[in-house]
């Protein structure tokens, strides 16, 4: 069973640019969840998708940006970036959504993106 | 507000015993869970509480304590792969919403 997987692995991107990732569930998963990286501030929650709806949105600005479609697959896009913007960012998925079950959270390998 | 504790880094002894603390504060509750990162790595799941009381699994044993908001990651007979952030983390209200802690770096030395 293929695992969570992110596309690009690495990107480099110019200040004012703007950039979308992209993240593949785990079969079956229906809960894809973005966080960002950093070393000052570790994980930071992004978004959570279920069913192509935007269930819960972290503390970043509207230049953050996310989506899901009806095969589960997720994109998030960073627009006008800033040198800040420079992290790794982690796509989760999860079988579940509510109810009963210890469904723990699949990370794929993650994106490293850089801003210059 | 929301936060979640944890030591920065421990240093242990290959085949010894390290214990990870973590104390929370968050809006809702649904589970806590531990999960491993080597450099450069996607976290891997290592253990899951929800309830009160004591989990084990293999060399890894994770405790919860509702009440006061406190759980604890141990590793025990300590083996250098071991070498690793341990993140804990808190589901809160919302199934795909984990806040993370920042981690603590644990060094295994021979």
């Amino acid at each position: 069973k293929a695992g969570v997987t992110q596309t690009p692995r690495y990107l480099i991107k110019t200040r004012g640019q703007q950039v979308t990732l992209s993240c593949s569930p785990i079969s079956g998963h229906r809960s894809v969840s973005w966080y960002q990286q950093t070393p000052g501030q570790g994980l930071q929650f992004l978004f959570e998708y279920f069913s192509e709806t935007q269930r819960n949105k972290g503390n970043f600005p509207g230049r953050f940006s996310g989506r899901q479609f009806s095969n589960s697959r997720s994109e998030m896009n960073v627009s006008t970036l800033e040198l800040g913007d420079s992290a790794l960012y982690l796509c989760a998925s999860s079988r579940h959504q509510g109810g009963v079950g210890n469904t723990e959270a699949f990370f794929g390998q993650g994106t490293r993106l850089t801003v210059v | 507000g929301q936060n979640i504790d944890q030591p920065t880094e421990m240093t242990a002894t290959e085949g010894a015993i390290v214990q990870i603390n973590c104390t929370y504060q968050t809006s809702g509750f649904n589970g806590l869970f531990w999960y491993q990162q080597h450099a450069g790595e996607a976290p891997t799941f290592l253990s899951y509480n929800v309830l009160d009381g004591l989990e084990e699994k293999g060399r890894f044993s994770s405790f919860l304590s509702r009440s006061k908001g406190y759980s604890y990651l141990l590793l025990k007979e300590l083996q250098m792969k071991d070498s690793a952030s341990y993140l804990c983390a808190v589901r809160g209200d919302s199934w795909g919403k984990f806040q993370f802690g920042a981690g603590t770096q644990v060094v295994v030395t021979p």
